[in-house]
């Protein structure tokens, strides 16, 4: 049962743009949203995070925007550059069973 | 970093036919996990262990089994291997990491079943 919607899945953006993913989640007991970066031939590596008494977070030019009464969440990279080509999961953590919730992925493409 | 190593990184095999796909950690973490990921379906759970011997199912663990005899190795087993278990597999642990916590993955086995 999917518990994490995530859109687009897939994105085209000029360099210096700005990209923006989307997620949706369901469940209110989750207790933490992290954002993961994945690369062609590598396993995923955590980006950034956020708890959900936080409505923003920022780490240099990536930025996680929450709403919790939506429960929705996105992830903004601002400036765009082509290395940050790569697939971006969101994701909803359960701390109490160390159980993460992942999106099904947003192929991101950065035109030079 | 975990220090997540899985073995082999490539690996084709014939239909039927068992395979073993080994993870290793040193870092004595006590959850690990077992995904697989195909395009269109993001990362699916297949079993995941809290301790040794302590292992449970996830969403598709159908056609697979796991074992973990000692904390550092987490070992996924395809019985009678189908050409719908074709994929990219990944273990991962869970640990904090600069005040962020979630899963570190390793590389990868991407396993082709002919």
């Amino acid at each position: 049962q999917q518990q994490v919607k995530q859109s687009p899945q897939s994105l085209i953006v000029q360099k210096g743009g700005i990209s923006i993913i989307n997620c949706a989640y369901e469940n209110t007991a989750f207790d933490y949203f992290p954002w993961y970066q994945q690369f062609p031939g590598k396993g995923p590596a955590l980006l950034i995070a956020i708890r959900p008494d936080v409505s923003e977070k920022k780490e240099g030019r990536f930025t996680i925007s929450f709403n919790k009464s939506a429960k929705q969440f996105s992830l903004h990279i601002m400036d765009s550059q082509p290395g940050d080509s790569a697939t971006y999961f969101c994701a909803a953590y359960y701390f109490r069973d160390d159980k993460i919730i992942f999106g099904k992925g947003t192929r991101l493409h950065i035109l030079p | 970093d975990a220090g997540i190593t899985q073995s082999p990184r490539h690996k084709v095999t014939e239909t039927g036919t068992p395979v073993t796909l080994r993870c290793h950690q040193t870092e004595n973490h006590r959850y690990m996990y077992w995904y697989r990921q195909d395009p269109g379906h993001g990362l699916r759970l297949i079993h995941y262990s809290y301790g040794v011997k302590d292992t449970d199912k996830g969403e598709v663990s159908d056609g697979y089994s796991v074992s973990r005899s000692k904390t550092e190795d987490f070992l996924l087993t395809l019985e009678s291997a189908t050409s719908s278990q074709t994929s990219v597999y990944f273990c991962a642990i869970s640990e904090s990491h600069q005040g962020n916590y979630g899963y570190t993955f390793g590389s990868g086995t991407r396993l082709t079943v002919v």
